[in-house]
């Protein structure tokens, strides 16, 4: 049962112009968010992160939207550069004294910038 | 700083065999984690450490041991690789549940 949907497993962007993408939560309890990118052959890197308590959260070129009454968030990335091309992985941490830093990962969306 | 070390980086396996994969952390980080990665799909976490001896379940442990012996090695055992334990693995570790994970760069296993 996929907790973290990123039902879009691929996405085409124009250099220069802004990519949004999406991830959708079915577990309530998910209080922690995190956008992680991965290039081909390397492990994923962290890019930004939101709890439940902010709505957005900006770093450069990067922001982050929660939406937590429709259980969504969305990355965008503004300007999309060409060294953005990877696949971007959304990921959520439940609130639960137990929940020991485990993530939920998405299946991850394919990023191509093109010139 | 070398962040996260795993080793190796490739390995073929035949079916039956077993092997280990290890996982070095240098910034003292208490918690350390094992994931596989497979196409079409997020990470998904087999096992994970919350302090030096001390292990537990993720969500797809089956066919896997690990050991944490050493705050800063968390080793990830195969006791009879079996085909579909094929998959990229990464090992990641963080200093505390509300702060990014950082992920080694992964191991490549194909067990024919």
């Amino acid at each position: 049962d996929q907790q973290v949907k990123q039902n879009s497993p691929s996405l085409s962007v124009q250099e220069g112009r802004i990519s949004i993408l999406n991830c959708d939560y079915t577990n309530s309890m998910f209080d922690y968010f995190l956008w992680y990118k991965k290039y081909p052959a390397e492990g994923p890197t962290f890019l930004i992160s939101i709890s439940s308590i902010k709505d957005k959260n900006e770093d450069g070129r990067f922001t982050v939207f929660l939406n937590k009454s429709a259980k969504h968030l969305s990355l965008h990335i503004v300007p999309s550069q060409p060294g953005d091309s990877a696949v971007y992985f959304c990921a959520a941490s439940p609130v639960t004294t137990d929940s020991w830093g485990k993530l939920q990962f998405g299946a991850g969306t394919q990023v191509v910038v093109t010139p | 700083n070398a962040g996260v070390t795993q080793t190796p980086k490739f390995r073929v396996l035949k079916t039956g065999q077993s092997m280990t994969l290890l996982c070095a952390q240098d910034m003292n980080h208490e918690y350390m984690y094992w994931y596989r990665q497979d196409p079409g799909m997020g990470l998904r976490l087999i096992h994970y450490s919350v302090g030096e001896g001390t292990t537990a379940k993720g969500e797809v442990p089956d066919g896997y041991n690990v050991s944490r012996l050493k705050k800063q090695n968390f080793l990830l055992g195969l006791e009879s690789a079996a085909p579909s334990q094929t998959s990229v693995y990464f090992c990641a570790s963080t200093k505390g549940r509300l702060n990014e994970q950082f992920f080694g760069p992964g191991t490549r296993l194909t067990v024919l």
